[in-house]
């Protein structure tokens, strides 16, 4: 069965700093990754994804993931946090040989502190 | 750029009464995804369709149905509203021939009294 797990209900970090939220998942095949992010009374807005080749992929507002195949891992980092980049981030997984629907981390609150 | 559309955004009603909601893919998107987000919760896969056709099934309750029409938008129908019923409904679009990623809607916050 495919899962995502984001095991941090809350991160918070100084502005300035580098910041880490981690994903892990499951799923039988090769997986798409993405991360979306969601302010208060909004809709989720895409960040990045992984679909194949490098692991690396960089997104919107400076944000980056590593795709870690052996960790099942796909940690969302930035390297200097934002006060604005404070908001609620999902993890999302597709795994495109069972169909194509999402599944969804429950989510990880992200405080960046003046 | 044009962004999905869904309607009403704020949406109240009593219990057992129905209600509608609708949903403006973006121009060009053939498939059309609806989700669940109760309050403090993940957002749950409900149903999607594909040209049309529904492509996947999640957790949407018997209760609950939607379709997709010619011109691509969907209307996710729901009957005997419950109380638990209440919560942030997404519809989210995307291109299947294109990148993979869903764009997301504003959501219809319905509300069950």
């Amino acid at each position: 069965a495919q899962s995502v797990a984001q095991p941090e209900d809350q991160v918070n970090v100084a502005e300035g700093n580098p910041l880490t939220v981690k994903c892990t998942y499951s799923v039988s095949g090769n997986p798409y990754l993405f991360w979306y992010v969601q302010y208060p009374n909004r809709g989720l807005q895409f960040l990045l994804k992984y679909i194949t080749g490098d692991n690396l992929v960089k997104g919107s507002y400076g944000f980056e993931a590593e795709f870690n195949k052996s960790q099942t891992s796909f940690h969302l980092k930035k390297p200097s946090a934002l006060v604005s980049d404070s908001a609620l981030y999902f993890c999302a997984v597709r795994d495109p040989d069972t169909g194509n629907q999402f599944y969804f981390g429950t989510g990880t609150s992200l405080t960046v502190i003046p | 750029a044009a962004g999905v559309i869904q309607s009403p955004r704020h949406l109240i009603k009593e219990k057992r009464e129905t209600a509608t909601l609708k949903c403006y893919p973006i121009p060009r998107h053939d498939t059309v995804y609806w989700y669940q987000q109760g309050p403090g919760q993940d957002p749950q896969f409900l149903i999607s369709f594909y040209e049309k056709m529904q492509s996947d099934k999640g957790s949407i309750p018997d209760r609950f149905s939607a379709q997709q029409f010619s011109d691509y938008h969907s209307e996710l129908n729901m009957s005997s509203l419950e109380l638990g019923d209440s919560a942030l409904y997404f519809c989210a679009s995307s291109y299947e021939g294109d990148s993979y990623e869903q764009y997301f809607g504003p959501g219809t916050r319905l509300t069950v009294t």
